[in-house]
């Protein structure tokens, strides 16, 4: 079991570029997360799959933002002509059913993330 | 909705005294609560949680939580800090039928000599 792992750890690029993160899971894990952290604050939720199928987006997935996950094992996250704002730590996180109890008890294992500096 | 608010954003302590992170939860069904430490340019690694049964959760590197349904809180406690525990702490809270985890802002521990 080697964690989570993301790929690259920095970006560093010009607005009104493109950039793709990746995220491995912990194998065999059928749930992936994407969440973004900004400075000072706490994760925000962005999308989850559950094997190949995304199940749910927020609101802060604007339609610049687009993830996959084509085979039910890595997943990408693509931002289309980056703002500003977009610069965040990017971070991806992987479970699988664990508990009797339902999916929310589910632990979420984060990996090392992805720094976005969008200058 | 949910919400978690960490009533301290920076909490300075002396190494070996205990210490308290607070956190307090809103939400109308019931809650599966976390706890997450976040060391510098690292992702989160989960210290405890809290399912069910037991309202004291005790977790890794000596940390414990207690749930407290009618005060809506889950605070975090360690008798005696260590230089290694200095990092940032999150509050997390996730209900049932729901799939995301919702942070609190964060409270950022520093353990000095």
């Amino acid at each position: 079991d080697t964690g989570v792992s993301q790929d690259p750890r920095h970006k560093i690029t010009k607005r009104g570029q493109n950039v793709t993160f990746r995220c491995d899971p912990i194998s065999e894990h059928n749930r992936l997360y994407w969440y973004r952290q900004t400075l000072g604050q706490g994760p925000e939720f962005l999308t989850y799959f559950q094997n190949e199928a995304q199940l749910e987006k927020s609101r802060l997935l604007s339609d610049r933002f687009s993830a996959e996950r084509p085979k039910g094992s890595f997943s990408t996250l693509e931002i289309q002509r980056t703002e500003q704002g977009d610069s965040a730590m990017y971070l991806c996180a992987s479970s699988s059913r664990s508990s009797e109890i339902s999916w929310s008890a589910d632990t979420q294992y984060f990996g090392p993330g992805t720094r976005l500096t969008v200058l | 909705a949910q919400s978690v608010t960490q009533l301290d954003s920076q909490v300075p302590v002396f190494e070996e005294a205990p210490v308290e992170l607070r956190c307090n939860y809103s939400s109308s069904v019931s809650v599966y609560l976390f706890w997450y430490v976040q060391y510098p340019n690292q992702g989160l690694q989960l210290l405890l949680k809290y399912l069910s049964g037991s309202t004291l959760v005790k977790g890794i590197n000596g940390f414990e939580a207690e749930f407290n349904k009618s005060q809506t809180s889950f605070h975090l406690r360690k008798p005696s800090v260590h230089i290694s525990d200095t990092a940032e702490y999150f509050c997390a809270v996730r209900s049932g039928g729901y799939n995301k985890l919702i942070f609190g802002a964060g409270t950022r521990l520093a353990v000095h000599p």
